[in-house]
């Protein structure tokens, strides 16, 4: 299984240009989430998603869009990019159903994304 | 709303040498997970350890345990035998039970491991 996979690993975007970063997973997992991580901070969340159809705001969602049309894909799509944007991305993906969840999340390997 | 603190930005510990890294939560959640994730300089998010509040007994897993104390809403993760492997960046997160598995991170404790 190749878990959680994200595209591309690097890009520089000049201000205003707009990108979609990709992500799939392969684990059947319904909840998937999208974080950014600022230099050396924690990681924050974006846009998280439930299930096919549902997405919702986290706590960074500005400059933002997300989409989940299908249980493994969920890309994040960023509008006229700004210096602020310039940061790590991760996908990542759980499962949660009925009482089974332990709560754990699967994390692809993040996105340099630089905005000059 | 749930907070993380790491109170250490950076730790050092030689070899072979045992080092505990601090972290504090908020909430008004009773049940809940904790979590630390280490991520070392190849960016990528790696699951340590994890612990289940309603769990009395401390996690453990291999050289990493925790120190869990709920009413002191405290979590430390304690690496015993330090390896020049264990040298990254440490997360303590945290997930409430009904919270869609959001992960609420620290800020991170960047520990280095000398020869």
């Amino acid at each position: 299984n190749a878990g959680v996979t994200q595209t591309p690993k690097f890009r520089i975007l000049k201000i205003g240009q707009s990108m979609t970063l990709q992500c799939t997973q392969d684990m059947n997992h319904n909840y998937m989430y999208w974080y950014r991580q600022d230099p050396g901070m924690g990681l924050k969340l974006i846009y998280y998603s439930v299930g096919a159809g549902i997405t919702d705001k986290g706590e960074v969602p500005n400059g933002y869009n997300v989409s989940r049309s299908t249980t493994e894909d969920f890309p994040l799509r960023l509008e006229l990019a700004a210096p602020s944007q310039t940061s790590v991305y991760f996908c990542a993906s759980s499962y949660f159903i009925g009482t089974s969840n332990t709560g754990e999340l699967f994390f692809g390997e993040g996105s340099r994304l630089t905005v000059l | 709303a749930q907070t993380v603190t790491q109170s250490q930005p950076e730790m050092s510990v030689q070899e072979a040498e045992t080092v505990t890294l601090s972290c504090t939560y908020d909430t008004s959640e009773n049940n809940y997970y904790l979590f630390w994730y280490k991520q070392p300089p190849s960016r990528q998010m790696i699951l340590v350890i994890r612990q289940e509040a309603y769990k009395q007994q401390n996690a453990t897993e291999n050289r990493f345990s925790v120190n869990f104390q709920k009413a002191a809403k405290s979590f430390s993760l304690k690496i015993s035998d330090s390896q020049l492997g264990d040298t990254a960046m440490y997360f303590c997160a945290f997930i409430f039970s009904g919270g869609y598995n959001k992960l609420i991170f620290g800020a991170g404790t960047r520990l280095a491991v000398h020869p």
